[in-house]
């Protein structure tokens, strides 16, 4: 177990829908970072917090939105679903969010299938 | 940009079994580097992490050394279980400038017993 817990666990949705993904990172953990896992594109990574602010983009769509909230646990927000957006989210926490050798612990994913 | 190059999968292997996955990166500065092993089902667990040249990280029999000169972080163990049959990520964490980790493409590995 790493500390890391996602919500939910399974989500099927319709095309053009809009979904939350939720994540609580581990205690004292500052950074949250978001993924997306794909059969085709691997490990994608789309975006990270640290402490209540946005640190780093990746390969995130105009689509999906993200945010930190005070009590530092964070939402994935997806919306105009397309089926290409079926995926595994993974949300992984690091203590820190600028030094080189912080390792992350990942959360056990939420699978999203559009249908 | 930074980019991390792993051995395309499944590695098959006997238990007993030597593995080597190899994995090379490109990267400016002096980045940490990271193994995750990923078993069905689960998310991604840190396996082990080297943070300067000629580091080496270990961990349940899997070792890895940071080789600056040929950018290359190849993992290995000396005797597969059947249990280790999961999926291998390199991974690196820049030094600078951009924050954003990249992850290799993963590599399966299966062991038979």
């Amino acid at each position: 177990d790493s500390g890391v817990t996602q919500t939910p666990k399974h989500l099927i949705t319709a095309t053009g829908q809009r979904v939350t993904l939720r994540c609580s990172p581990r205690s004292g953990d500052l950074s949250v970072y978001w993924y997306q896992q794909s059969l085709d594109q691997g490990l994608q990574f789309l975006i990270q917090y640290y402490n209540g602010e946005e640190r780093a983009k990746g390969n995130i769509l105009e689509r999906f939105s993200a945010q930190q909230f005070p009590d530092l646990h964070s939402e994935l927000n997806l919306s105009s679903l397309e089926l290409g957006d079926s995926a595994l989210y993974f949300c992984a926490s690091s203590v820190g969010g600028g030094s080189t050798s912080y390792e992350q612990y990942f959360g056990p994913g939420t699978r999203l299938t559009v249908t | 940009g930074n980019s991390v190059t792993q051995m395309e999968g499944p590695v098959t292997l006997s238990e007993e079994a030597f593995l080597t996955i190899n994995c090379t990166y490109t990267a400016t500065g002096y980045p940490s580097l990271f193994w995750y092993v990923q078993y069905p089902g689960e998310g991604l667990q840190l396996l082990l992490k080297a943070t300067k040249a000629d580091d080496k990280g270990s961990n349940k029999g899997f070792e890895a050394t940071y080789r600056k000169e040929t950018t290359s972080f190849h993992l290995e163990k000396g005797s597969v279980q059947v249990s280790d049959s999961a999926v291998y990520f390199c991974a690196l964490s820049p030094s600078g400038g951009s924050y954003i980790p990249t992850f290799g493409r993963g590599t399966s590995l299966i062991v038979h017993p």
